[in-house]
């Protein structure tokens, strides 16, 4: 079975410019989640879908960072303009669905690096 | 404060030895889990466990619901068990994740 697919794996980009994420989780999971990771910290949830609805996207910074999942599959992030305090690994998860009892499973991670 | 405590952050320890990580919570769960990351690599689910124990291969971990308390053992620790170990709590309406930082185990030969 293939795992969660992310890419690019790494990206390097000035502050203010603009960068996407993809990710394409496990088929047939219905609940797809992107992480930050900062340095030295546990994931943090940025937003979580459940097909193509979101569920839970309170940690986004809308003002910068948007994701969207619209066939309910595979999924961008998006971060305009970038920020230093961006750079983190970004991780892309799915579960089969959102219950109690429900894996995630991780994909490889983007790491951005801001300069 | 962060909902989730780890202790240690990092633990140094010589192959064979037998290593503890423990967790504190302090939100009601559904679930608790334990997550392994090798530098540059992905996160590893290892357990998820509402209740007792559970054992897969040299891994161990235990959860006590009352105290809001579980903990990770490596038996006969090999340096191939060099990782983050992250502990997190599922809760909430949508089973959230909220993580601690992560403890750095490093096993030397």
């Amino acid at each position: 079975e293939a795992g969660v697919a992310q890419s690019p794996r790494y990206k390097i980009i000035e502050k203010r410019q603009s960068v996407a994420f993809w990710c394409n989780p496990i088929s047939g999971h219905a609940t797809l989640y992107w992480y930050q990771q900062i340095l030295g910290q546990g994931p943090k949830l940025l937003i979580q879908f459940q097909n193509n609805g979101v569920v839970d996207d309170s940690q986004l910074p809308k003002d910068r960072f948007s994701a969207e999942r619209l066939k309910g599959v595979d999924s961008t992030l998006k971060i305009q303009p970038a920020k230093l305090e961006d750079s983190a690994v970004y991780l892309c998860a799915s579960s089969l669905s959102r219950g109690p009892r429900d894996e995630q499973f991780f994909g490889p991670g983007t790491r951005l690096t801001v300069l | 404060k962060n909902e989730v405590e780890q202790s240690p952050q990092n633990l140094t320890a010589q192959e064979g030895e037998f290593i503890t990580i423990n967790c504190s919570y302090s939100v009601g769960i559904s679930a608790l889990h334990w997550l392994q990351q090798h530098p540059g690599g992905g996160i590893v689910s290892l357990f998820m466990l509402s209740s007792g124990k559970k054992k897969h291969g040299r891994l161990i971990a235990t959860i006590n619901i009352q105290e809001k308390h579980s903990s990770l053992h490596i038996t006969a620790s090999h340096p191939r068990d060099s990782a983050v170990y992250i502990c997190a709590a599922s809760g909430g309406s949508n089973y959230k994740l909220t993580f601690g930082k992560g403890t750095l185990l490093t096993v030397n030969p």
